[in-house]
């Protein structure tokens, strides 16, 4: 069945450093491959998106490419702010008809300190 | 602003009461919407889907009696969790897209339920 794999956390990091979420997928077909975050407290916000294969999604200074070879949709971010913590997840849906649900990885714990 | 509003988002309930979760499309129609739970530091669990007019499909391990799902208008869907119990205390979180291709879901900020 259809899967989502990201690493386990949390991930905690100083201010400006570097970010890398890994996240791996199983399904049938070409599904299209999402980042959704919650902030404490909040719901769950799209964060990114690709549809198709070497598609580059990016939004506030993140970004992930959704690579079939390796079946793989990395979160990155070349330089994290305190207000980046949050827990993140990764998702796919299999088919484009409007009717499908998001299948969704555990989510990855992100802690940001100054 | 939300696309998806989900009320209450937060409710306190005794044992054996029900409780009603609504979820709304707030500008455009939703001939499907989505009911996932979320149990503390884990994933979002796809519970069931609701279908506007028909009966909701349910995920495996889901009580379709236990958790009433109606999709009586294209904008409104409601869970209740019947006979609640302790153990059905969790974060509940529904979804919804547009009808085109492609179309992202859109989630409402989730009801809190506690039962005591």
């Amino acid at each position: 069945g259809n899967s989502v794999t990201q690493m386990e956390g949390p991930v905690t990091l100083s201010e400006e450093a570097f970010l890398t979420i890994n996240c791996t997928y199983t399904a049938t077909g070409y599904p299209s491959l999402f980042w959704y975050v919650q902030y404490p407290g909040e719901g769950l916000q799209l964060l990114l998106k690709a549809t198709k294969a070497d598609d580059k999604g990016s939004n506030k200074g993140f970004e992930a490419t959704y690579r079939k070879e390796t079946t793989s949709f990395h979160l990155e971010k070349g330089s994290v702010q305190v207000s980046d913590s949050a827990v993140y997840f990764c998702a796919l849906r299999s088919y484009r008809q409007a009717g499908t649900a998001l299948i969704f990885g555990k989510g990855t714990t992100l802690s940001v300190s100054s | 602003g939300a696309v998806v509003s989900q009320h209450p988002s937060r409710v306190i309930c005794k044992s054996g009461t029900s409780v009603k979760i609504e979820c709304r499309s707030l500008d455009f129609q939703a001939t499907t919407m989505f009911w996932y739970r979320q149990f503390p530091k884990q994933s979002l669990m796809l519970m069931a889907t609701s279908n506007e007019g028909s009966k909701a499909t349910y995920e495996q391990g889901v009580e379709k009696d236990k958790f009433l799902i109606n999709h009586a208008s294209l904008t409104l869907s409601t869970l209740t969790v019947t006979s609640a119990h302790p153990e059905d205390s969790s974060f509940y979180i529904c979804s919804a897209n547009r009808q085109e291709a492609n179309s992202p879901l859109h989630f409402g900020n989730g009801t809190r339920l506690t039962v005591t």
